[in-house]
């Protein structure tokens, strides 16, 4: 199947600074991309759908100031959480579609931790 | 909206035991019902896809059923093991460009 990467895979920062999660899907094309929030034995809940070359859907409740999507091409989008916050420790996936894949393709993930 | 619900939340059974997990869903019009497997701390890893004109997917000890009139679906795990031990999450798609629903997973723990 296709693969999505992240990076990085683990990060820690301190509260107040923003940390940059990236996404790509590696050998084809993303028409959307969509990013989920995982907190400690808890399902995935989407925060956000990114369409290339548009602005972000935001989910009810997700701040859209604070988690910065951009979706540039058809292979990256990034996660900026800018001034980060101990609540903000989370795991982080994206994953990838397209129109006429059978399914979406998930990331590995990215464990934050701001301390 | 659709809303995605797994039974159960937790399940304890000893090695070797053949065991079914739940998973229902609220609105029919699904492109395919997903099974994926997550070990503490990890992404996702995806056991099982059933489109939707499809019944039934098997992989190994695995097997996936799909019953979209009544908005179900199954995991038989035949013959657990201790490494089988994690949490499964049902994921349903609606097309291959919309967001995953995700249930809220089951957690389960093979006894050796």
């Amino acid at each position: 199947g296709a693969v999505v990467s992240q990076h990085p895979s683990r990060v820690i920062c301190k509260s107040g600074t923003s940390v940059k999660i990236e996404c790509r899907s590696l050998d084809f094309q993303a028409t959307t991309m969509f990013w989920y929030r995982q907190f400690p034995k808890q399902s995935l809940m989407l925060m956000a759908t990114s369409n290339e070359g548009s602005k972000a859907t935001y989910e009810q409740g997700v701040e859209k100031d604070k988690f910065l999507i951009n979706h540039a091409s058809l292979t990256l989008s990034t996660l900026t959480v800018t001034s980060a916050h101990p609540e903000d420790s989370s795991f982080y996936i994206c994953s990838a579609g397209q129109d006429g894949l059978l399914e979406q393709y998930f990331g590995p993930g990215t464990r934050l931790t701001v301390t | 909206k659709q809303e995605v619900t797994q039974i159960p939340a937790a399940l304890s059974v000893p090695e070797g035991e053949n065991l079914v997990l739940n998973c229902s869903f609220t609105d029919s019009a699904i492109y395919n019902l997903q099974w994926f497997r997550q070990d503490p701390g990890k992404g996702l890893t995806s056991l099982l896809l059933i489109q939707s004109s499809q019944r039934e997917q098997t992989s190994g000890r695995l097997n996936a059923s799909l019953d979209k009139s009544s908005g179900r679906s199954t995991l038989y795990i035949a013959a657990s093991q201790p490494g089988d031990s994690a949490t499964y999450l049902c994921a349903a798609l609606k097309t291959s460009y919309d967001k995953v629903i995700f249930g809220p997973g089951t957690s389960l723990s093979v006894i050796p």
